[in-house]
């Protein structure tokens, strides 16, 4: 019963290229959001979302972008990759913007 | 805006020794504050939280004292163990997003 999923764990992906990394959650949460994790663990927001609104992180590319079909799930895609994109993605999710997050696993993206 | 300062590590420790990481917090209104660990390999986990002022969280062995007059919220253990050897992040909402800090790696050796 993993509350909070993504999928590939792993990426492997060369640069320009075109990847998206998919999110889950069962919590029945109405915001998701994506994190950027970099390798000395530095943990970078990215957008937040729920069914209202949509927050991007104004450092944030606009090769990035976020979709979601439905309430449960947030995806994140990726556009012409770089070396720089090469980090470790979080997806999390809380009941609403100012309360607990929870955690997915991580998809550790590796741009070459 | 809002932003948390956490004591810069690596934290290394021997078993059954005493921990504090600090951390210290700026922010306007009364946010939440938390304590998240992640495990080699893994997504954050929520370790303990407080949602006011003089309020303790604990968990696992952990405390963190919400703390309004020095805008600190350390976390504590007695005695860690090995299994404790993760990166600790503090972090604080108030009608916002979350804010970390820029997490302490801990290692607990035998």
């Amino acid at each position: 019963d993993t509350a909070v999923s993504q999928t590939p764990k792993y990426l492997v992906t060369q640069m320009g290229n075109d990847k998206s990394i998919k999110c889950e959650q069962n919590l029945g949460h109405d915001t998701m959001y994506w994190y950027k994790q970099d390798s000395k663990k530095f943990l970078k927001i990215m957008f937040s979302y729920n069914n209202k609104e949509l927050i991007i992180n104004e450092t944030v590319p606009n090769r990035f972008s976020p979709k979601s079909p439905d309430k449960a799930h947030l995806n994140l895609h990726i556009n012409s990759l770089e070396l720089g994109d090469s980090a470790v993605y979080f997806c999390a999710s809380s009941q609403a913007r100012s309360y607990e997050q929870y955690f997915g696993p991580g998809t550790r993206l590796t741009v070459t | 805006g809002n932003s948390v300062t956490q004591m810069e590590g690596p934290v290394t420790l021997s078993e059954e020794a005493f921990l504090t990481i600090n951390c210290t917090y700026t922010a306007t209104g009364y946010p939440s504050l938390f304590w998240y660990v992640q495990y080699p390999g893994e997504g954050l986990q929520l370790l303990l939280k407080a949602t006011k002022a003089d309020d303790k969280g604990s968990n696992k062995g952990f405390e963190a004292t919400y703390r309004k007059e020095t805008t600190s919220f350390h976390l504590e253990k007695g005695s860690v163990q090995v299994s404790d050897s993760a990166v600790y992040f503090c972090a604080l909402t108030d009608n916002n997003d979350m804010r970390f800090g820029a997490g302490t790696r801990l290692t607990v050796k035998p």
